[in-house]
């Protein structure tokens, strides 16, 4: 079955660029999806087609998609931004979520 | 507004059976995909099941062939009939909105609040 990995944590200090990794075998030929949870939420679209956001959405959020990896950055990372972050892709009519990584700002 | 109210969780001892309700508003269950994704307590996602416009439905291999994902266009709800209930079992389950772009662009665009289910004895 298909996997993606993500680093299980992420820290940053507040004003800095938080980035956070998904790996995937043949990942760049494939849509990534990513999602924000905070404690105690509902999961929240941030990101879909690997680049994309949603209205209401942020611009400080922003994601790509290269090779085998595909990366969500937050630009001048603030408080609120402290949450867990899920990668999504689709294989084989299964919806496969990433690992998860939290993210501490610091 | 888009909006997805699920109910039906509890507790319930393993070998059991429950049915999650998801209503919907703000569009229509009919024609739309719609799925379930379910959360273990302090664990990640996992996908669980969708159905898709046309009413075919998928599973992952953990439920499959004890979750029944069914829906009903007149109440505009969505269901999880889930039956032979194990411990590994337990979690929040969530209900959302599917959407698709291109060939490989599955994902949810909108979620309900979910609702928790614990197997135990």
């Amino acid at each position: 079955s298909y996997e993606l990995t993500q680093p299980p944590s992420v820290s940053v200090s507040p004003g800095q660029t938080a980035s956070i990794t998904c790996s995937g075998d043949k990942l760049r030929n494939k849509y990534i999806f990513w999602y924000q949870q905070k404690p105690g939420q509902s999961p929240v679209l941030v990101i879909y087609e690997d680049s994309k956001r949603p209205s209401g959405i942020p611009e400080r959020f922003s994601g790509s998609n290269s090779g085998n990896t595909a990366t969500l950055t937050i630009s001048g990372t603030q408080a609120m931004d402290e949450a867990d972050y899920y990668c999504q892709a689709w294989d084989s009519s299964t919806y496969v979520f990433g690992t998860g990584t939290k993210v501490t700002v610091l | 507004e888009v909006q997805l109210v699920e109910s039906g969780g509890g507790l319930i001892q393993p070998g059991g059976s429950l049915k999650l309700s998801c209503a919907a508003s703000g569009f229509s269950v009919n024609g739309n995909y719609m799925g379930w994704v379910r959360q273990a307590p302090g664990k990640g996602l996992e996908w669980v099941s969708v159905i898709y416009g046309g009413g075919t439905t998928y599973y992952a291999d953990s439920v499959k062939g004890r979750f029944t994902i069914s829906r009903d266009n007149s109440k505009n709800t969505l269901y999880l009939q889930m039956t032979s209930l194990r411990a590994e079992d337990t979690a929040v389950y969530y209900c959302a909105r599917g959407q698709q772009t291109g060939y490989s662009g599955y994902y949810f665009d909108y979620w309900g609040q979910g609702t928790l289910v614990t197997v135990s004895s």
